[in-house]
């Protein structure tokens, strides 16, 4: 089955303590994004990656940090969270054949006390 | 001005009606365009992409884009209770692909 998957799930923690959210998809797909959603805000694209290696800002990037070491793995690094931070997390992925044709993976939930 | 702005909701409709949403964009070198629906406590799902002007149908959603008034629509014919929903308009520029726009979405009520 194709999908993006992004653990965890849910995640309580408190400020400055480094998290990493994990995003996997199985499609081999180039183009993998995070998005954050907060209500009122609609998606909003922290950063995006389209290949191995090549990683770029999107609108809302600081305090948050990506890495493409592999296809199919696309990691959000959250250094020293902050309370601003707790949001709806989302990952996807696309084709470059189609890149705005995007999966998304279920989504985590990051509260930041 | 919002890069990508979607008209302001709830939209609420009765069973069986056309459901109108509307999406204008600011910046002209937008070339694709794309409707997602988000049911609540989900993830978006793509319904519908569209890439050139004119209208492109699909079961019951019809999408429309207008490039020189800078507006993409989504047309829900038939609404059924299960169309309930907030609806997404996403736009990319073909000169930097991986980078998508999104307006904040306009929620959808299909009333029995």
């Amino acid at each position: 089955e194709a999908q993006v998957t992004q653990n965890p799930r849910y995640l309580i923690t408190v400020t400055g303590k480094k998290l990493t959210v994990t995003c996997s998809q199985n499609m081999n797909h180039e183009y993998m994004s995070w998005y954050r959603q907060d209500p009122g805000l609609g998606l909003r694209q922290i950063y995006y990656s389209m290949n191995v290696e090549v990683t770029d800002k999107g609108d809302v990037p600081e305090g948050y940090k990506v890495s493409r070491k592999e296809k199919r793995n696309f990691p959000l690094i959250l250094e020293s969270p902050s309370p601003n931070q707790t949001s709806l997390y989302f990952c996807a992925s696309s084709s470059p054949a189609a890149p705005g044709e995007q999966y998304f993976g279920p989504g985590t939930r990051l509260t930041v006390t | 001005q919002k890069e990508v702005e979607q008209n302001s909701g709830p939209l609420s409709v009765p069973e069986g009606a056309i459901a109108s949403l509307n999406c204008t964009y600011s910046d002209r070198v937008s070339q694709s365009f794309f409707w997602y629906r988000q049911y609540s406590g989900k993830s978006p799902e793509l319904i519908m992409s569209i890439y050139s002007n004119g209208d492109k149908e699909d079961g019951r959603f019809t999408a429309q884009l207008n490039k020189a008034s800078q507006y993409v629509s989504l047309l829900i014919r038939d609404s059924q209770p299960s169309d309930s929903a907030t609806y997404l308009c996403a736009v990319i520029i073909h000169t930097n692909a991986g980078k998508s726009t999104f307006g904040d979405g306009t929620t959808l009520t299909v009333k029995p």
